[in-house]
């Protein structure tokens, strides 16, 4: 499964658009790319999932460039309730497929008043 | 649904104690996993399974031992405990219908072995 490289922290204010970035640069071409959200003492949220260009759904967008070598999780208009730890993931499809996710440090956002 | 549910919530154990974290689910689905998350890191995988009667290691599996005998239940074995499986663990499942890396997770268990 490809490692994923994502910051380990950003801060915004609520009302402001988050970009969460995270590159995965040796990207093989049946995987999937998938972002969760967990708050604390709770187990992970799965948020949204893309093969390319772009994805949206009613809690986030996630862009894809055509290399695939990166993707970025938007945030629209954060609230304090969107302060949690984001992780980006590379999933890999096909035939062999178990569904295993390989979890890093993921990306904790603080949302400030 | 109750989706994924998890017991205990929290548990204390001595060393060389021995317990079972129990996992049930009630969506139906074949994939079924367990994950350990120590503070401020990500989750590792311990085991997983694909149907019943079927099961695998993670990426960490020493220490811990896994069952399938139905859809619903995944029970994580813990053999003589050690301060390093202080922990919380979670479990989760999918379906893996179509092309989706949806898993649901439970609340967790807060281990610790002292």
């Amino acid at each position: 499964l490809a490692k994923t490289t994502q910051p380990i922290s950003m801060d915004s204010y609520e009302g402001q658009e988050v970009n969460i970035t995270c590159s995965h640069n040796n990207i093989a071409t049946n995987d999937y790319i998938t972002w969760y959200q967990q708050f604390p003492s709770q187990g992970p949220r799965f948020i949204i999932q893309g093969y390319k260009t772009k994805v949206t759904n009613e809690v986030a967008s996630l862009f894809i460039p055509a290399d695939r070598k990166s993707s970025t999780l938007s945030l629209p208009r954060v609230s304090l309730s969107d302060t949690a730890v984001y992780y980006c993931l590379v999933a890999k499809a096909g035939s062999s497929n178990t569904g295993k996710l390989i979890f890093g440090q993921g990306t904790t956002l603080q949302v400030k008043p | 649904n109750a989706g994924v549910t998890q017991t205990p919530k929290f548990r204390i154990l001595k060393i060389g104690q021995s317990m079972t974290l129990q996992c049930t689910q009630d969506m139906n689905h074949n994939y079924m996993y367990w994950y350990r998350q120590d503070p401020g890191m990500g989750l590792k995988l311990i085991y997983y399974s694909v149907g019943a009667g079927i099961t695998d290691k993670g990426e960490v599996p020493n220490g811990y031992n896994v069952s399938r005998s139905t859809t619903e239940d995944f029970p994580l074995r813990l053999e003589l405990a050690a301060p390093s499986q202080t922990s919380v663990y979670f479990c989760a499942s999918s379906t893996l219908q179509g092309i989706s890396y949806e898993q649901y997770f439970g609340p967790g268990t807060r281990l610790t072995v002292t």
